[in-house]
């Protein structure tokens, strides 16, 4: 099937800290990747997608590559700021019959401390 | 542009009652997708509608129905509802078919007690 594994949180860290959030999947086919985040109290946002192996998606200083041979699409961030603490969710998305469906990890608690 | 727009905000329900969320896409969007995020969890999918018509459900019981309008917007109804129902309930939108990007609303808090 299909599922996606994220590493636990809380991840904490201080601010101007490197982040890395761990994510490895599980797909048939050749899924999208997505990193989506929820800031508290709220639904989720696109962070960053990859639509095919070796793409790169970025915003916001934040960088996954789709590593297929690895199966996975870690995220990274050069230094982290406090506004960054959130949920992380890693998703890829499966399609059927034409149309998507996300797939989710678990989501990875991120604090930042000044 | 108006995003994804969801209501109720917060709800709570009692056992065994009937709650119906609403969900308005993203302007220009005609695929809605549910989604369920219990606590501490990933958003699990509940179905898709495009065209007034149910095209993918996921792993949830019949209690969970649904409905699309003729402009796009949608309806989920959960019956005889269980304290596990508790949850946020996201709506996402899209145009279309595959490839296309997903976009959330901020979700509706349903509270079952």
């Amino acid at each position: 099937g299909n599922s996606v594994t994220q590493m636990e949180g809380p991840v904490t860290l201080s601010e101007e800290a490197f982040l890395t959030i761990n994510c490895t999947y599980t797909a048939t086919g050749y899924p999208s990747l997505f990193w989506y985040v929820q800031y508290p109290g709220e639904g989720l946002q696109l962070l960053l997608k990859a639509t095919k192996a070796d793409d790169k998606g970025s915003n916001k200083g934040f960088e996954a590559t789709y590593r297929k041979e690895t199966t996975s699409f870690h995220l990274e961030k050069g230094s982290v700021q406090v506004s960054d603490s959130a949920v992380y969710f890693c998703a890829l998305s499966v399609e059927n019959t034409g149309f998507q469906k996300l797939v989710f990890g678990t989501g990875t608690r991120l604090l930042v401390s000044p | 542009d108006a995003g994804v727009t969801q209501s109720p905000t917060h709800l709570i329900k009692t056992r065994g009652q009937q709650v119906t969320l609403r969900c308005s896409p993203k302007s220009g969007h005609d695929t809605v997708s549910w989604y369920q995020q219990a606590l501490g969890q990933g958003p699990q999918f509940i179905f898709q509608y495009y065209e007034e018509e149910e095209r993918q459900r996921g792993n949830f019981p019949d209690r969970f129905s649904g409905h699309q309008f003729p402009n796009y917007s949608s309806e989920l109804n959960v019956n005889a509802l269980l304290l596990g129902d508790s949850a946020l309930y996201l709506c996402a939108s899209s145009l279309g078919d595959r490839k296309n990007t997903i976009y959330f609303g901020e979700g509706s808090w349903l509270t079952v007690v």
